[in-house]
């Protein structure tokens, strides 16, 4: 059982360089979502996807764009990555929010942008 | 909007104490309550949920949590704490359903046991 892979682990941009940080998950969920985690501050959501076909914005979207792919994947795109991007990214998955079910998560993405 | 407050940043106590961490949340209707722990480096573990039914809730570990709708709150408790227990731990609230769902997390209480 994969659960919520993430790819990749560990990576070093330059300011202005884009990238496409990759979430997959085997579960068959409805939902997914992208989190950064910065000390102090917990977890705070990107974007999301309640459902294959849709994406709505979290509470911080700016500098990021997404795509639901299809079911399995919801990847996250950084088009000129600035300083302030440096984080840990974990994407996360439930089968339905109103289900009673939990979230999976990946094991993070740490992105460093110099 | 739903929004989760975790009011302590950092706990210490030890070993063999007794713990509770407190989560407050703010939404209009019944939401969904979860207590994640994560470990240094680490992903997200689920300690325990809140969905409806009884509102003492056990979870792993020996965890366990009650919702009190008249309070806002779904607090974290554990009789005795072991050193493993150090971590962070984040309170979450998910609302809504369909497009409208989505899932909030607190800032999140870092434990440190003493031995």
């Amino acid at each position: 059982n994969a659960g919520v892979t993430q790819t990749p682990k560990f990576q070093v941009l330059k300011t202005g360089q884009s990238m496409t940080l990759q979430c997959a998950q085997d579960m068959n969920h409805n939902s997914m979502y992208w989190y950064r985690q910065d000390p102090g501050m917990g977890l705070r959501l990107i974007y999301y996807s309640a459902s294959e076909g849709t994406t709505d914005k979290g509470e911080v979207p700016n500098g990021y764009n997404v795509s639901r792919l299809n079911k399995r994947e919801f990847s996250l795109r950084l088009e000129s990555a600035a300083p302030s991007q440096t984080s840990v990214y974990f994407c996360a998955s439930i089968r339905a929010l109103f289900a009673n079910t939990e979230a999976f998560f990946g094991q993070g993405t740490r992105l460093t942008v110099v | 909007a739903q929004s989760v407050t975790q009011p302590d940043i950092h706990i210490t106590v030890s070993e063999g104490a007794s713990l509770e961490l407190r989560c407050n949340y703010s939404y209009g209707a019944t939401p969904y309550l979860f207590w994640y722990v994560q470990s240094p480096g680490q992903g997200l573990q689920l300690l325990l949920k809140y969905f409806s039914g009884d509102t003492l809730v056990q979870g792993i570990k020996g965890f366990e949590a009650e919702f009190k709708r008249s309070q806002s709150s779904f607090n974290l408790r554990k009789p005795s704490v072991h050193w493993s227990d150090a971590a962070e731990y984040f309170c979450a609230v998910g609302a809504g359903g369909g497009s409208q769902g989505n899932l909030i997390f607190g800032k999140g209480t870092k434990l440190s046991v003493k031995p």
